[in-house]
């Protein structure tokens, strides 16, 4: 069984770019969150995407979009880069009925120059 | 709105020593506890969770107990290791469909030899 993968591992951008951090969820698993964990701070949830629609979203703004495809692999995307957007960005999943377990990949390292 | 508050780290104890790090927590209904750890380099792990008032988590020596009447979740062990050194989180989960997860500030803990 293939754990939740994120790429790329760590990433460079400067203000005002665009980016987009991929997740590939745990096999057979329909929903998938993103989190933005700031250093030295806990994780916040930015939104959870379940069968490919967007199922609840944190206090983020807009220019944080996602989407999930058919094959619940999932994507964030984070437009207009700020310096404040440097964080640690993390995917989970989970399968409804599971008692609430998520499973975490190893997080995407993001620094905005 | 559903809240977790942490005891703040950093944490430093001596092999063998006894463990205890605190949380509490706000919410409506009856949510789920969780405590991840996250080790140096790696990502987010489930520790132990609890459902319901009074069940107890525990995992690799670690425990805690979902205590409805004081709101809080503590984690302890007995005896700790330098392996145990690493970043822990409370986190909840509040009542329905929304997976997502409410974390604490994560508390830093060192073992030494």
């Amino acid at each position: 069984e293939t754990g939740v993968t994120q790429s790329p591992t760590h990433l460079i951008k400067t203000r005002g770019q665009q980016v987009t951090l991929r997740c590939s969820s745990q096999s057979g698993h329909n929903t998938v969150s993103w989190y933005q964990q700031a250093l030295g701070q806990g994780p916040q949830f930015i939104f959870q995407y379940y069968r490919e629609e967007e199922n609840g979203r944190g206090n983020f703004p807009p220019r944080f979009s996602g989407l999930q495809f058919p094959n619940y692999s999932s994507e964030l995307n984070v437009n207009a880069l700020e310096l404040d957007d440097s964080a640690l960005y993390l995917c989970a999943s989970s399968i409804p009925g599971t008692k609430d377990e998520q499973f975490f990949g190893p997080g995407t390292r993001l620094t905005v120059l | 709105g559903n809240s977790v508050t942490q005891m703040e780290g950093p944490v430093t104890l001596s092999e063998e020593a006894f463990l205890t790090i605190n949380c509490t927590y706000t919410a409506t209904g009856y949510p789920s506890l969780f405590w991840y750890v996250q080790y140096p380099g790696e990502g987010l792990q489930l520790l132990l969770k609890a459902t319901k008032a009074d069940d107890k988590g525990s995992n690799k020596g670690f425990e805690a107990t979902y205590r409805k009447e004081t709101t809080s979740f503590h984690l302890e062990k007995g005896s700790v290791q330098v392996s145990d050194s690493a970043v822990y989180f409370c986190a909840l989960k509040g009542a329905g469909n929304n997976r997502k997860l409410i974390w604490g500030l994560g508390t830093s803990l060192a073992v030494n030899p």
